[in-house]
């Protein structure tokens, strides 16, 4: 069964704060994304990866910014926590090689309340 | 850019009664559609997925139907029950695997 863990269900953070989200997959994928959950709004991409080291900017990278040190995780890091980016912060991550089941998986999320 | 647009976003029907999602895409590379579930508090898990090469796909109750022409793909429930009641979205991607592009959600209520 594939596992996508982060690191954080709920946090409440201060306005100003460095706040880093971690995930962790345990299927060696090589593809990892990070997605931001907002009613009405659905799933928006913020940044995603396709290899160590590499990473790709998605719909809304403003405020945001990651790291992909090892292929198993994937940090999204809130250089300075503001009051809009209240919001869940999904993980996910799949393997790009194609064929039946190589579908993207999700994290449980992280509630990430900004004060 | 790439844009995925849902419809209703919410939708509440009579147990047994069938429901229909319908979605839009943007972008004409899109050769890849899946459909996700989002109980309540829970992650969203895939329930049935369709590629460009394929008209309409079916697993029990759920089908998907695809229109490539006019770029339109809709999630059809036959028999709702109860657990059915979820948030429902749609997504468009290039290829199984890479990063999909989410509509807005449909939530949907199944009435005992």
């Amino acid at each position: 069964d594939v596992k996508v863990t982060q690191s954080s269900r709920y946090l409440v953070k201060r306005t100003g704060e460095k706040v880093f989200l971690e995930c962790v997959q345990d299927m060696d994928h090589e593809n990892m994304f990070w997605y931001r959950q907002d009613p009405g709004l659905g799933l928006r991409l913020i940044y995603f990866s396709y290899d160590v080291k590499m990473k790709e900017k998605g719909d809304i990278p403003e405020g945001y910014s990651v790291s992909r040190e090892k292929k198993e995780r994937f940090s999204l890091i809130l250089e300075s926590a503001s009051t809009n980016q209240t919001s869940m912060y999904l993980c996910a991550s799949s393997s790009p090689t194609g064929g039946a089941g190589n579908t993207i998986y999700f994290g449980e999320g992280s509630w990430l309340t900004v004060v | 850019g790439e844009n995925v647009e849902q419809h209703p976003s919410t939708l509440s029907v009579q147990e047994g009664d069938s429901a229909v999602i319908k979605c839009t895409y943007s972008d004409s590379a899109s050769n890849y559609f899946p459909w996700y579930k989002q109980e309540l508090g829970k992650r969203p898990q895939l329930i049935i997925d369709i590629r460009s090469n394929v008209g309409e796909k079916k697993d029990q109750r759920i089908a998907v139907t695809l229109n490539k022409t006019a770029k339109h793909f809709s999630l059809h429930i036959t028999e709702t029950q109860p657990e059915d009641s979820a948030v429902y979205f749609c997504a468009a991607g290039y290829n199984q695997g890479g990063k999909l592009i989410f509509g807005q959600g449909t939530e949907l209520s199944v009435k005992p």
